[in-house]
Parts: structure tokens; sequence; C-alpha cells
């Protein structure tokens, strides 16, 4: 029974380029949500998703951060034009649905900008 | 909104020796609490978690957590702990009632274990 897949493990991207994360959550989960731990810090929701849902954006950047999770594939994590900033660890978790609830992480991908 | 408080940043003990991680989370009600561990450069993995029921909840590794209502807190313990054990420690609470949400996490715990 995999684990949350996330891919790639480590992205190293010039600044002003496009980084791409993808996440495949758990079999059977359909609830799928991204946060991101900066250097020295605890992690910080960013958004959460159902199949080809948004259902809170909250946390997410309000420019160059998108988020999809597609009825197929898995759920894809685009920031454009990466800035310094953005180095962090990234890490995606999901859930089965329903009440109670907890969330399943996966490895994480670490981004470097350059 | 709700929040968690870790207020030790870095703790120190001895192989073999007692361990308590302090937590408080400020919610309106009753929230679902968690503890995760990451070891370095891994990814978070869920110790224990509490829903309702029994206040004294059992995890993986040995450890176990108290919710104490009146406090607002969710401490973690082990009785012994080993040198794997090293790792940083996460309290995250979960708003109920509202369906699948976020977490929010503490800023984390780093436990040092010395021979």
């Amino acid at each position: 029974n995999a684990g949350v897949m996330q891919n790639p493990r480590h992205l190293v991207r010039r600044r002003g380029q496009e980084a791409r994360l993808r996440c495949s959550p758990m079999k059977g989960h359909s609830h799928v949500y991204w946060y991101r731990q900066l250097p020295e810090e605890g992690l910080k929701f960013m958004v959460y998703l159902q199949k080809e849902n948004i259902i809170d954006e909250s946390g997410m950047p309000k420019e160059r951060f998108s988020a999809e999770f597609p009825k197929e594939g898995p759920s894809i994590l685009r920031i454009q034009q990466v800035v310094r900033g953005d180095s962090a660890a990234y890490f995606c978790a999901s859930s089965a649905g329903g009440l109670p609830y907890e969330q399943y992480f996966g490895p994480g991908t670490r981004l470097t900008v350059t | 909104a709700q929040s968690v408080t870790q207020p030790d940043i870095h703790i120190t003990v001895s192989e073999g020796a007692s361990l308590e991680l302090r937590c408080n989370y400020s919610y309106g009600a009753t929230p679902y609490l968690f503890w995760y561990v990451q070891s370095p450069g891994q990814g978070l993995q869920l110790l224990l978690k509490y829903f309702s029921g029994d206040t004294l909840v059992q995890g993986i590794k040995g450890f176990e957590a108290e919710f104490k209502r009146s406090q607002s807190s969710f401490n973690l313990r082990k009785p012994s702990v080993h040198w794997s054990d090293a790792a940083e420690y996460f309290c995250a609470v979960g708003r109920t009632n509202f369906g699948n949400e976020k977490l929010t996490f503490g800023t984390g715990t780093r436990l040092t274990i010395i021979p």
C-alpha cells in the first residue's frame, strides 16, 4: 500500500523559471493538501483540493502560485517566475475524507532557487 | 482562528531519560490534535492523534499524549528515549465539524539525545 508520493524530491531552478511539483495521494484518498516549510519554521498551509476542485486556497500567495488536482493524474503545484524566497520544502498530504480525519504526508520536494 | 504554540524550540535529553514536549492550542471547541515527527530531510510521520474519548492516547514508538481541556494542552511524553528519537516534533490542530480541513502547525521542537 504505497504512501503519498511526491516528485521530484529535489528541484533546482534559476530565478524566473517555473517549478512544477507533483503529488500522488494514497490509494483511496481524494483530498490533497499542500504545505510549505521554510527553513527553521513549521509547516504553513497553502491549498486544499479535491478532484477538479479547489476547496481552500487561503494560504496561497496571490501571484505566481497555482494548484490543480485533475480528474486523472497527480496534483500539481506550480510556481511561476520563481524567486529566492520560494526556496523551501513543499509537502503534500492526503486524506480519505469524512470526520474525523487525519492527513498522511509525502516525503516533500525541496526547491532551491539560485 | 486556531493556533498552536510549542514553547520549547530545542530540548536535549540523555538517552534513557523521560521526555515531555509541550503543546498548547487555541480553538473555541474541542479540536482534533496531532503529533508528527520529522527526521532530517524527511517527511512527516504521524505519531498519534486525539479525536475524542479517552484523553490519554497512545501512539507509535512508545509515545503517548494527554489532552487537557482546562489547560488547552496536548503534551507528548515518552518514559525512556532512544537515540533514534532525535528529530523535530510538530504539534498540529485541526478544526472539527467543518469537514476536511487544513492543519495548523506549531513551530516545532527539536529533540537532541545525548549518550
